[in-house]
């Protein structure tokens, strides 16, 4: 049974138009993170929560927003799409401690018309 | 900013050869992972190595986690082509903000 579910798996919108990605877990993870993929690169980390606690990286645009309105689910919100945006995002979770294994989505592939 | 530097970035070789993949920072981690990654599909942990010089064994996969735990090397041994793939080291930090980075990946083609 998958353990972090990504929806939709693929996403088309329109430049400029707001969309949200979700994700959800079942493992009661205290951490949930959002990872940018473009083809052929690493996941680039975008922001991540410990719990409630909400860690943006610095590199971040401000396009991207996230929420966790608890500890299952996860929204990551772009507010004006552009065509540099089209990419695979990925939502991972882990337990506490760095030690712990990330369990990732199957990623939401996010096409920008 | 915490970055780890993969090498090679591309890595295309024969069935049954060896290689050797590193995953190198100025960061010390407290511990550092490798993911195996299929198209289309997201990362699948490998093996997690926590302390200073620690040898993990997966099969044909060796994995060494540096003496400062900056820096970790994967080696596979006769290469099958069921191990291409992009492999990604991590570095996790629990410095009071749990977070996991990922390496720059190494993009590995095996051919038969």
């Amino acid at each position: 049974d998958a353990m972090v579910i990504q929806n939709p798996r693929y996403q088309v919108t329109q430049f400029g138009k707001p969309v949200t990605l979700s994700c959800s877990q079942t493992l009661n993870h205290n951490v949930m993170y959002w990872y940018q993929q473009k083809s052929s690169q690493a996941p680039k980390l975008l922001f991540h929560y410990y719990d409630k606690d909400f860690n943006n990286e610095a590199d971040t645009p401000d396009n991207f927003q996230s929420r966790r309105p608890n500890t299952s689910f996860c929204f990551l919100d772009i507010r004006s799409p552009g065509l540099g945006d089209a990419a695979m995002y990925l939502c991972a979770t882990s337990g506490q401690g760095a030690d712990t294994e990330a369990f990732f989505g199957q990623g939401t592939r996010l096409t920008v018309v | 900013t915490q970055l780890l530097e993969q090498s090679p970035q591309f890595l295309s070789i024969q069935e049954g050869e060896n290689l050797t993949v590193y995953c190198n920072s100025s960061s010390v981690f407290s511990s550092l992972q490798w993911y195996r990654q299929e198209p289309g599909e997201g990362p699948v942990l490998l093996v997690t190595v926590v302390t200073g010089g620690e040898v993990k064994k997966l099969k044909r996969l060796t994995f060494q986690f540096g003496d400062a735990r900056k820096d970790s090397s994967l080696h596979i041994t006769a290469a099958q082509p069921g191990d291409t793939g992009l492999y990604l080291c991590a570095g996790a930090s629990d410095f009071g903000n749990e977070k996991l980075t990922f390496g720059t990946g190494t993009r590995l083609t095996i051919i038969p």
